[in-house]
């Protein structure tokens, strides 16, 4: 398993401004995800960070918006831009550990950060 | 990209037995399927995750059938801290990574 630690864990923001998450976890991965959850929906994939390259973004989520830095095997930064109003969600980390030959790999999720953009 | 299938919602009694079927038609030689647990305002909480026949942990049991096109997450004597989100997901391993895409999960309510 793993322990992953986000921060901030919540937040209100104002509009225009930016905020950068945290996620530290307990181990050395070599795949991070970031996702959003808009209140009340499921989980949304923003992008998947590789460690040593580019993030990956999945279709609607571009980098100007959600810059997202990958400096080493346990640690992921999230960066929400210019926030309005319809970016005030909970954003998550998660991370993929290698479990073993016989179990398939395991995504485990941070607590995520709860943004509120007044 | 294989997707999965589940009800909206179900509900139960406490000390029931709870199980929630999802069909992932599309799965994959190499997918493993997975289920979690949503509590509102956490992350999802990792369940349980098996490739083929019954994986059994301390909290759940998964059965996955031999065409592994469904599988079944039994929930043995719920409680009411058991009400949450259940999300199944089979991984799409087309980036050499296994890439998770939530669907709308399984809304358990629990009652007295």
């Amino acid at each position: 398993s793993a322990v992953i630690s986000q921060k901030p864990s919540r937040d209100i923001c104002q509009r225009g401004t930016s905020l950068t998450i945290q996620c530290q976890v307990d181990s050395q991965v070599t795949m991070m995800f970031w996702y959003r959850q808009q209140p009340g929906q499921s989980l949304t994939l923003i992008a998947t960070a590789n460690q040593g390259s580019e993030a990956t973004y999945e279709s609607g989520f571009v980098i100007d918006k959600f810059p997202i830095s990958r400096p080493n095997l346990t640690f992921s930064t999230l960066t929400v831009s210019n926030m309005s109003p319809e970016d005030s969600s909970i954003y998550l980390c998660s991370v993929e550990v290698q479990e073993g030959p016989s179990s398939g790999n395991t995504i485990y999720f941070g607590e995520g950060s709860w943004l509120t953009v007044v | 990209l294989a997707k999965t299938t589940q009800p909206i919602s179900m509900d139960s009694y406490e000390g029931q037995e709870v199980n929630i079927t999802c069909s992932h038609n599309n799965i994959a030689t190499n997918d493993y399927i997975t289920w979690y647990q949503q509590f509102p305002s956490q992350g999802p909480r990792f369940i349980i995750q098996g490739y083929k026949t019954k994986v059994t942990n301390e909290v759940a049991s998964l059965f996955i059938p031999a065409d592994r096109k469904s599988s079944t997450l039994s929930l043995p004597r719920v409680s009411l801290s058991d009400t949450a989100v259940y999300y199944c997901l089979v991984g799409d391993r087309e980036g050499g990574y296994n890439k998770l895409i939530f669907g709308a999960g399984t809304r358990l309510a629990v009652h007295p």
